[in-house]
């Protein structure tokens, strides 16, 4: 499968635990996205890569998140300290190009805090 | 941000009937407007997508419009089958995609 991977799928853990989760775009793609989805809304921005460089990250990924992307290759997000609040679908997409190009999503890192 | 607002939040149909989804925003310079496609516990699926420089555009069943003037535009499937059941997104373009609530689609045999 050429597509775009994430692990783990599920994630449960205690409040106050920190968490990685990885993200695998398609090998082409130069531009990684991460998004949140809770229940019942459509996936919301956190940040972006362009190659290694993060270039936009969004008022909802507070000083507890940390995204990286080494290399331009695989990317992952931490969350330090995790909150009842944090509990989501952490969502992953890759593109290529620069913007307006179609974005392809994996199946998501479902988190859940106890 | 960008605002998008999608229409209805809940569509059933009868298997064979069209469905129609809709969406506004508020950025005229936006110009790309994909529509997502997402099961159960599944990531979001493109399903097809259109650009400001198009009014319209098909593949097989699925067919988008878009209106630029008005801003809005609108996701058409026709002769549904069950397996279109899911919840559909649409989106807009920034520097990231911004989607609206989404839309949940049911076609009962």
């Amino acid at each position: 499968d050429t597509g775009v991977s994430q692990n783990p799928r599920h994630k449960i853990t205690k409040r106050g635990q920190n968490v990685t989760f990885r993200c695998d775009p398609i090998s082409e793609h130069n531009r990684l996205y991460w998004y949140r989805q809770t229940l019942g809304q459509g996936p919301e921005f956190l940040t972006y890569f362009q190659n290694e460089a993060q270039l936009e990250k969004s008022r909802l990924l507070s000083d507890r998140f940390s995204a990286e992307r080494p290399k331009g290759s695989f990317s992952t997000l931490e969350i330090q300290r995790t909150e009842q609040g944090d509990s989501a679908m952490y969502l992953c997409a890759s593109s290529w190009g620069e913007r307006n190009q179609p974005q392809h999503f994996g199946d998501g890192t479902r988190l859940s805090i106890l | 941000g960008e605002n998008v607002e999608q229409h209805p939040s809940t569509l059933s149909v009868q298997e064979g009937d069209s469905a129609v989804i809709k969406c506004t925003y508020s950025d005229s310079a936006s110009n790309y407007f994909p529509w997502y496609k997402q099961e159960l516990g599944k990531g979001p699926q493109l399903i097809i997508d259109i650009r400001s420089n198009v009014g319209e555009k098909k593949d097989q069943r699925i067919a988008v419009t878009l209106n630029k003037t008005a801003k809005h535009f609108s996701l058409h499937i026709t002769e549904t089958q069950p397996e279109d059941s899911a919840v559909y997104f649409c989106a807009v373009s920034g520097y990231a995609l911004n989607f609206g609530k989404g839309t949940s689609l049911l076609v009962t045999p």
